[in-house]
């Protein structure tokens, strides 16, 4: 059964702070890897998607990446400010014979950034 | 608007009162999924469809129940809600599946069972 946690589980840095938030997953046949920004009392917002052919994605000051073989995800959060406080999670996502379909999420790193 | 809903958003219920919550997408989605999340065991998937009459069991599907009838919508039907099954619920859906496609996620219903 597929495991993914989530290190840390929390997070505070100084706002302007480079970071990064770490994904482990146990089963490396995933089909993809997707990071989610979570605010408190709200819905889940797709904020990256790798697919398992790919080493990472780029989107303005967020950049992800896979490695498949070691069953590891970084989410890499540049120059942060306040509003990037939040919980994140990372999700990973099968299509083998199976298991297609599954989503299995990990438990998340609140982040706070203080200003 | 591209969106997923869901309703009811809040919902309190007494234990054995059957109640549905709806989730619906104007994406053309093939794919949708129910999740719970609750606090210290994350976000557990509970059931999926891949397509029109065509679902499947996720992790926690003990004590609910789904349909695909129509590809815009997705019930969760609770038959008999227990006190264990008070939590934040999301409908999510994605184009042809999560395989290449990111996952839409609705905003939620917190439901509490007493």
């Amino acid at each position: 059964k597929q495991e993914v946690t989530q290190i840390p589980a929390a997070l505070s840095v100084p706002e302007g702070e480079n970071l990064v938030l770490n994904c482990s997953f146990t089963d490396s046949a995933i089909y993809n890897l997707q990071w989610f920004r979570q605010d408190p009392g709200k819905g889940l917002t797709s904020l990256l998607l790798i697919q398992s052919s790919q080493r990472e994605q780029t989107s303005g000051r967020l950049n992800a990446s896979l490695d498949k073989s070691s069953g590891r995800s970084t989410l890499y959060i540049a120059a942060s400010q306040p509003g990037d406080s939040a919980t994140y999670l990372c999700a990973v996502s099968h299509w083998d014979n199976t298991n297609a379909g599954k989503s299995t999420f990990g438990d998340g790193t609140t982040l706070t950034v203080k200003p | 608007e591209a969106q997923v809903t869901q309703n009811p958003r809040y919902l309190i219920t007494v234990t054995g009162k059957k109640l549905t919550v709806t989730c619906s997408q104007n994406m053309n989605h093939e794919y949708m999924s129910w999740y719970r999340q609750d606090p210290g065991l994350g976000l557990r998937q509970i059931y999926y469809s891949m397509n029109v009459e065509v679902t499947d069991k996720g992790d926690v599907p003990e004590g609910y129940k789904v349909s695909r009838k129509e590809k815009r919508n997705f019930p969760l039907i609770l038959e008999s809600p227990s006190p264990n099954q008070t939590s934040l619920y999301f409908c999510a859906s994605s184009l042809f599946g999560t395989a290449y496609y990111e996952q839409y996620f609705g905003p939620g219903t917190r439901l509490t069972v007493t």
